[in-house]
């Protein structure tokens, strides 16, 4: 049983174009994570969330806690982008962290 | 510049051989963890530490072994009794647990 599920699992994009992450979760949670892992498979966090929008540069992530899903979106993609994308959440009873199995993204110029 | 710093980044190891795994953190983190990450899978917790000289298991803790003798260390240990090692380890830090997580960028470990 997987507490976080993702889709897809592999992404193909043409430079420039819009892209959506998903992410659904089924424990209760404290907080919400997207990771960044780049082929070199050093992770950064790229937002850390418990309610609503968060916007950085070309990524927005978004939230709803009622419906236990989460989206990362990446506008006018570049080829920059290709990495594994991972939802990670923090269960709000132990402070346990879940990951998803990871999204790979792959940006054509 | 603050951040985790993990070696070897590749690593080889005969069965039947120990290995230790280093992670060394200047953020000045109290919570270190070490995940373990194979292949169509979530990333595993194998041990973590909130506070020197005291660790717990994770969800994978057999065949493995840490230490916490200092804020900024946390060696992993593979042992011999791990029966399959070969995988990808990710040490990683946070101000306390269950907060904002900060990453290596790993060590790949195989078996020969």
């Amino acid at each position: 049983k997987n507490e976080v599920e993702q889709s897809p699992q592999n992404l193909t994009a043409q430079e420039g174009e819009f892209i959506t992450i998903n992410c659904s979760y089924s424990v209760g949670i404290s907080a919400l994570h997207w990771l960044q892992q780049h082929p070199g498979g050093g992770i950064v966090s790229l937002f850390m969330l418990s309610s609503g929008k968060k916007k950085h540069g070309r990524l927005i992530a978004t939230i709803n806690i009622q419906e236990k899903h989460s989206s990362l979106h990446i506008t006018a993609s570049h080829p920059r982008d290709s990495a594994v994308y991972i939802c990670a959440v923090r269960e709000n009873t132990g402070n346990q962290f879940y990951f998803g199995t990871g999204t790979s993204l792959t940006v054509i110029p | 510049d603050g951040g985790i710093t993990q070696s070897p980044k590749y690593l080889f190891r005969k069965e039947g051989q120990n290995v230790t795994l280093s992670c060394e953190q200047n953020l000045n983190h109290d919570a270190m963890y070490w995940y373990r990450q194979d292949p169509g899978q979530g990333l595993r917790l194998i041990y973590y530490s909130q506070i020197v000289n005291d660790f717990q298991k994770g969800d994978i803790a057999e065949g493995y072994s840490v230490s916490r003798e200092k804020k900024e260390s946390f060696p992993l240990t593979v042992t011999s009794a791990q029966k399959n090692p070969t995988a990808f380890y990710l040490c990683a830090s946070s101000i306390g647990r269950g907060r904002e997580l900060f990453f290596g960028e790993g060590s790949r470990l195989t078996v020969l």
